[in-house]
């Protein structure tokens, strides 16, 4: 049972353009959800995190909303460059605070020149 | 560097051999973390150590799998007897008591496992 899921598995955008990653959830029991970044033979990065009780959250370039009744996440970059490709995931932390973190697949960008 | 370091980086084995992957978390950080990631997917939670103690390890896969923090630093996992299945990128993270609740976690660069 897939409980955070990136139904998109690729994304291609021109440089200078937004970039709108999507994420989906199916548990209304996390506490905080989080964007990480990975470069080829690099372990993931921390990008952003948005908590649960809020609905955007802002960092220079990135932006992450939540939808909770959706139960829908999103990261916008704006605008994209291309050192920003990379596989991005979504993650999601359970309310029971283990330090449990559930990814979804990962989408792959592409920003280009 | 100050970052989680993991050994070995790359490790081919056959199948039915014993594995040890090494994990030296950034120095301070109380807690560590070991994560699966398998191709096409994003990584899967294995365990989670606050000091030397085990808090989480629902999910490690079976019993062939156990993982050690001795002294709350350095964590080993341990597999037994490999299977094919097993292949995988084993990612290991830590991070400073507290912080690991919001889900900010530094991640080693990960020790490719191909058992063959």
């Amino acid at each position: 049972d897939q409980q955070v899921k990136q139904n998109s598995p690729s994304l291609s955008v021109q440089e200078g353009r937004i970039s709108i990653l999507n994420c989906d959830y199916t548990n209304s029991m996390f506490d905080y959800f989080l964007w990480y970044k990975k470069y080829p033979a690099e372990g993931p990065t921390f990008l952003i995190s948005i908590s649960s009780i809020k609905d955007k959250n802002e960092d220079g370039r990135f932006t992450v909303f939540l939808n909770k009744s959706a139960k829908h996440l999103s990261l916008h970059i704006v605008p994209s460059q291309p050192g920003d490709s990379a596989v991005y995931f979504c993650a999601a932390v359970p309310s029971s605070n283990t330090g449990k973190l559930i990814f979804g697949q990962g989408t792959t960008l592409q920003v280009k020149p | 560097g100050a970052g989680v370091s993991q050994t070995p980086s790359n490790k081919v084995t056959e199948k039915g051999k014993y594995v040890e992957l090494r994990c030296d978390p950034i120095s301070g950080h109380t807690a560590l973390y070991w994560y699966r990631q398998s191709l096409g997917q994003g990584p899967e939670f294995l365990i989670y150590f606050q000091g030397t103690g085990a808090a989480d390890d629902s999910g490690l896969p079976n019993d062939r799998f156990f993982a050690v923090r001795p002294e709350g630093s350095v964590s080993t996992l341990k597999i037994q007897r490999t299977e094919r299945g097993d292949s995988a990128v084993y990612l290991c993270a830590s991070s400073p008591s507290g912080t690991g609740n919001t889900g900010e976690l530094f991640f080693g660069e990960g020790s490719r496992l191909t058992v063959l």
